[in-house]
């Protein structure tokens, strides 16, 4: 498997665009997990997906945060309209629960810079 | 609330070793994890730690848990240069499959 595939790697926008982030979780993975790192709050859970259903999206920031999951191979994490205090690293990563362990695997992440 | 707390850096001579503590806020926790990511990379799991055990070795790693005080520690043992990252703690919420991370711990190593 090629891992969590994660587009764009790099995006940067102004101020007010929307913009789209992707994500391919590993084949056969129940859970998908949408992650924000920043220096100032470190790695914060925005929502979470089980068998493509939100279960927890207390993390989302505002309302001009959305994110689907269409399809088991699938999701998407959408801003808008963008605000430069969104600039941020947004992972996405998943895992298995049959293991037990619920180990995730994280993409490479996607930078966005808002100016 | 929830909440996983962790030293932000941490400076180490290359051979010592290195320990990286952490704090977690729910006692029924079932496992609990350690990370690391590397420069512009994602995370990777170092280790992980089922909430009934104490311990757990693997090669460099030591895993250490106190369930009564919350607390978690991995030590690496004759550090090397490689090492440099940093190293988030997380844990999983026994009532969800949610896992929450730490701020991470930038280690750095000196000569």
């Amino acid at each position: 498997d090629a891992g969590v595939i994660q587009s764009p790697r790099h995006e940067v926008t102004e101020m007010g665009q929307e913009v789209t982030l992707r994500c391919k979780p590993i084949s056969g993975h129940d859970y998908l997990f949408w992650y924000r790192q920043t220096m100032m709050r470190g790695l914060e859970l925005l929502i979470y997906f089980n068998n493509n259903v939100p279960i927890d999206d207390s993390g989302m920031p505002e309302d001009r945060f959305s994110a689907k999951m269409p399809n088991a191979s699938f999701s998407t994490l959408k801003i808008q309209p963008s605000e430069p205090r969104d600039s941020a690293v947004y992972f996405c990563a998943s895992s298995d629960t049959t293991s037990g362990a619920n180990v995730l695997t994280f993409g490479a992440g996607s930078r966005l810079t808002v100016l | 609330g929830e909440d996983v707390e962790q030293s932000l850096f941490l400076s180490v001579r290359e051979g010592d070793s290195s320990v990286i503590n952490c704090t977690y806020t729910d006692s029924s926790s079932t496992y609990l994890y350690w990370y690391k990511q590397e420069p512009g990379a994602g995370l990777q799991l170092l280790t992980y730690i089922f909430s009934n055990m104490d311990m757990k070795q693997d090669q460099r790693l030591t895993v250490l848990l106190n369930k009564k005080d919350k607390h978690l520690s991995l030590r690496i043992a004759d550090t090397q240069t490689g090492d440099s990252a940093i190293y988030f703690c997380a844990e999983r919420y026994s009532s969800a499959s949610k896992i929450i991370f730490g701020s991470g711990t930038r280690l750095s190593i000196r000569p």
